[in-house]
C-alpha cells in the first residue's frame, strides 16, 4: 500500500471554477501535511501547510484536513490557467523531522 | 532573502563514476533534506541533515551519502553510478523542525 495516494489526473476544470485535489495517507501517526505546486521543468513550490483538523485558507487556496479519515484536500477557487501544474501532497510522519513522503501528484489543467 | 541554491544544475556522468552535488540553504535554515525525483518513482526522500548530523535516512543504498557543514551547506555524493541513478536531485531547506521545506532548482543528473 502506498503511503500517500493521490489521483494522478489529469484533472481538467474551466477557468473560474473550483479545483478540488485530494490525498489520503496511511500512517495514522502523521501530524503535518503539505501541498506543493510543481510546474513542468521546475522544482516543487510550497503553497500550503496544515497541522490541525479543519480548514486553513490562504488567498484562493484552502487546505482541509480530516485526521480521522486520513484525508487532506486542497481547494483552488477561481482557478486560473496559471494554476495549471502538478500538485503534490506530502506528509510528515510523527517525529520524523525533515522526512516528507510525497504522493505521485495530480496534474491540474485549467482551460480558458 | 535568497532562495535555496544548487550546483551544478546539469551533470552528465558515465556508469561507475561518482558525483558530488552541492546545496546552499536559505539563510537561517539549519535543516537540509535531499530528494530524488524520477518519472516512475516520483519524489523520494534520500536523507536529512541538521546541525551537521544525519537526522533521517530514506531507503536508498549506501552508494548515496551526504554531509553538512557548519554553515549548513550540504553535499550529497553518489558513488559507482548506475543508469538508474539518472534523475532530478532536489534539496530543500527548512528551520530546525524540518517541516516547511523550500526546494532548490535541482540538479539534473544523466548517467550514460
Amino acid at each position: 500500500q502506498k503511503e500517500v495516494e493521490q489521483n494522478s489526473g489529469p484533472l481538467s476544470v474551466p477557468e473560474g471554477a473550483i479545483a478540488s485535489l485530494n490525498c489520503t495517507y496511511s500512517d495514522r501517526g502523521s501530524q503535518s501535511f503539505f501541498w506543493y505546486r510543481q510546474y513542468s521543468g521546475k522544482s516543487p513550490e510550497l503553497i500550503m501547510f496544515i497541522y490541525s483538523n479543519g480548514d486553513k485558507e490562504d488567498g484562493r487556496f484552502t487546505a482541509q484536513l480530516n485526521k480521522a479519515s486520513q484525508y487532506v484536500s486542497l481547494l483552488i477557487r477561481d482557478s486560473q490557467p496559471s494554476d495549471s501544474a502538478t500538485y503534490l501532497c506530502a506528509v510528515n510522519g510523527d517525529n520524523q523531522g525533515g522526512k516528507l513522503i510525497f504522493g505521485q501528484g495530480t496534474e491540474l489543467s485549467v482551460k480558458p | 532573502k535568497a532562495g535555496v541554491t544548487q550546483t551544478p544544475r546539469y551533470l552528465i556522468k558515465t556508469r561507475g563514476q561518482q558525483v558530488t552535488l552541492s546545496c546552499s540553504p536559505i539563510s537561517g535554515h539549519r535543516s537540509v533534506s535531499w530528494y530524488q525525483q524520477t518519472p516512475g518513482q516520483g519524489l523520494q526522500f534520500l536523507f536529512e541533515y541538521f546541525s551537521e548530523t544525519q537526522r533521517n535516512k530514506g531507503n536508498f543504498p549506501g552508494r548515496f551519502s551526504g554531509r553538512q557543514f557548519s554553515n549548513s551547506r550540504s553535499e550529497m555524493n553518489v558513488s559507482t553510478l548506475e543508469l538508474g541513478d539518472s534523475a532530478l536531485y532536489l534539496c530543500a531547506s527548512s528551520h530546525s523542525t524540518g517541516l516547511e521545506q523550500y526546494f532548490g532548482p535541482g540538479t539534473r543528473l544523466t548517467v550514460t
